[in-house]
């Protein structure tokens, strides 16, 4: 398995409170990846990166931030949490494009 | 922009039955990826198809890959229940490094 891990596992928070999740890989992966899976909406993608400081928007990018300072780490963060952000957030990490991606393991959040 | 549409979204079959699963992509995708997800887990790599006539083969699954058609298949021979899990196909457009995943095919296998 791709050394992909994410903190915490599980989240519980409430309304307007800032919430960040972490991504740490150990294979040295360019690309960096963070998703949520919701019922009926398989994933989506919030955020990438290609490189250390270097990252896009996705899909569904309103209300979420990342940021990515050594290759190993990638932080997703809500500024301000809402019920709708209630997910599963998925990192996924390549080693180039457009590689297949390896997921970690998920970290459930829920914004109450 | 890219969309893919998976069919059926949820399959029950039995045990010992062949069924195929179909992912349907809008314009020109590089490559197409299958993903299994067992509940509450995340998501293994299954296959990784590259050009038009790709076929790949592991076990009981068999993908296969229709550029002109911008069609893939998912297709299972014999089903056992441990291959009870969702299904998700996923496409990139142009060769870009973001996917576009399907909604995913719950697949039960009953004995």
């Amino acid at each position: 398995d791709a050394g992909i891990t994410q903190s915490p596992r599980h989240k519980v928070t409430e309304t307007g409170t800032p919430v960040t999740l972490r991504c740490h890989q150990t294979e040295n992966h360019r690309y960096m990846y963070w998703y949520r899976q919701d019922p009926g909406h398989g994933l989506r993608l919030i955020h990438y990166s290609y490189g250390v400081k270097d990252t896009d928007k996705g899909e569904v990018s309103d209300g979420y931030s990342v940021s990515r300072s050594k290759t190993e780490d990638f932080l997703l963060t809500l500024e301000s949490a809402t019920s709708s952000q209630t997910s599963v957030y998925f990192c996924a990490i390549s080693p180039g494009r457009p590689d297949e991606q390896y997921f970690g393991p998920g970290t459930r959040l829920t914004v109450t | 922009e890219l969309k893919v549409e998976q069919n059926p979204l949820f399959l029950s079959m039995q045990e010992g039955k062949n069924y195929t699963i179909y992912c349907n992509y809008s314009t020109t995708s590089d490559r197409l990826y299958w993903y299994r997800q067992d509940p509450g887990k995340s998501l293994e790599s299954l296959f990784v198809l590259l050009s038009n006539g790709a076929v790949k083969q592991e076990g009981r699954l068999m993908a296969s890959l229709d550029t002109k058609a911008r069609l893939s298949t998912l297709h299972i021979t014999a089903a056992v229940h441990d291959l009870s899990a969702t299904y998700f196909c996923a496409g990139n457009q142009g060769g870009s490094e973001k996917l576009v995943f399907g909604k995913g095919t719950k697949l039960t296998v009953n004995p």
